[in-house]
């Protein structure tokens, strides 16, 4: 499975969008980049997936570059309740999954 | 209430001593999975089965033995081979299909303290 990069930190103001970069360069072309997220000790929760497409559902949107080296999620009107380590993972259909360490979401009052 | 449950939240042992996490789904997903997670770290690989009776090794299997005998059950026995036993233990299941990939569904987690 493809290794990620992704920035150990980010800061978000309540109700603004919150756009988290992942760096996918050695993604294979049958590997799907996968967001979780996991607030403090919880387990990890699914966001969103895509394979070459830009996807949305109700919680975010997956932006995939053309090249698929990288990819961007969005999270559009950021509550503290988002406050969240994000994690990104590039995967195949062996549904191994190789969590990093992820980006820490803190979205600011 | 469909879902993923993990007992107990929290255990405490005395090093030298098996214990056995436990792992219940009743989502109807053919496969399973156990992580482990460290403080500040991802999660790592235990074991995963992808049908009753059948189980992996993941990255970090040695220490740690598994069971599948009912698809809605995947326990883990933390032995005391496993040097270093104390962490977040996570339990996840996913369906599987013609699909490809699916999502996984975690668990709350149990939280083990060896001493």
């Amino acid at each position: 499975d493809a290794k990620t990069t992704q920035p150990p930190s980010m800061d978000c103001a309540e109700g603004r969008a919150a756009n988290l970069p992942c760096n996918h360069s050695t993604i294979s072309g049958n590997e799907y980049v996968y967001w979780y997220r996991q607030i403090h000790s919880q387990g990890p929760q699914y966001i969103i997936h895509g394979l070459k497409n830009n996807e949305t559902n109700e919680m975010a949107s997956l932006i995939i570059t053309e090249d698929r080296k990288s990819s961007t999620l969005i999270l559009p009107h950021a509550t503290l309740r988002d406050t969240a380590v994000y994690y990104c993972i590039a995967g195949g259909a062996t549904n191994k999954l190789i969590f990093g360490t992820g980006t820490l979401l803190a979205v600011q009052p | 209430d469909g879902g993923i449950t993990q007992s107990p939240k929290y255990l405490f042992r005395k090093e030298g001593q098996n214990v056995t996490l436990s792992c219940e789904q009743n989502l109807n997903h053919d496969a399973m999975y156990w992580y482990r997670q460290d403080p500040g770290q991802g999660l790592r690989l235990i074991y995963y089965s992808q049908i009753v009776n059948d189980f992996q090794k993941g990255d970090i299997a040695e220490g740690y033995s598994v069971s599948r005998e009912k698809k809605e059950s995947f326990p883990l026995t933390v032995t005391s081979a496993q040097k270093n036993p104390t962490a977040f233990y996570l339990c996840a299941s996913s369906p599987i299909g013609d699909r490809g990939t699916y999502e996984q569904y975690f668990g709350p987690g149990t939280r083990l303290t060896v001493t």
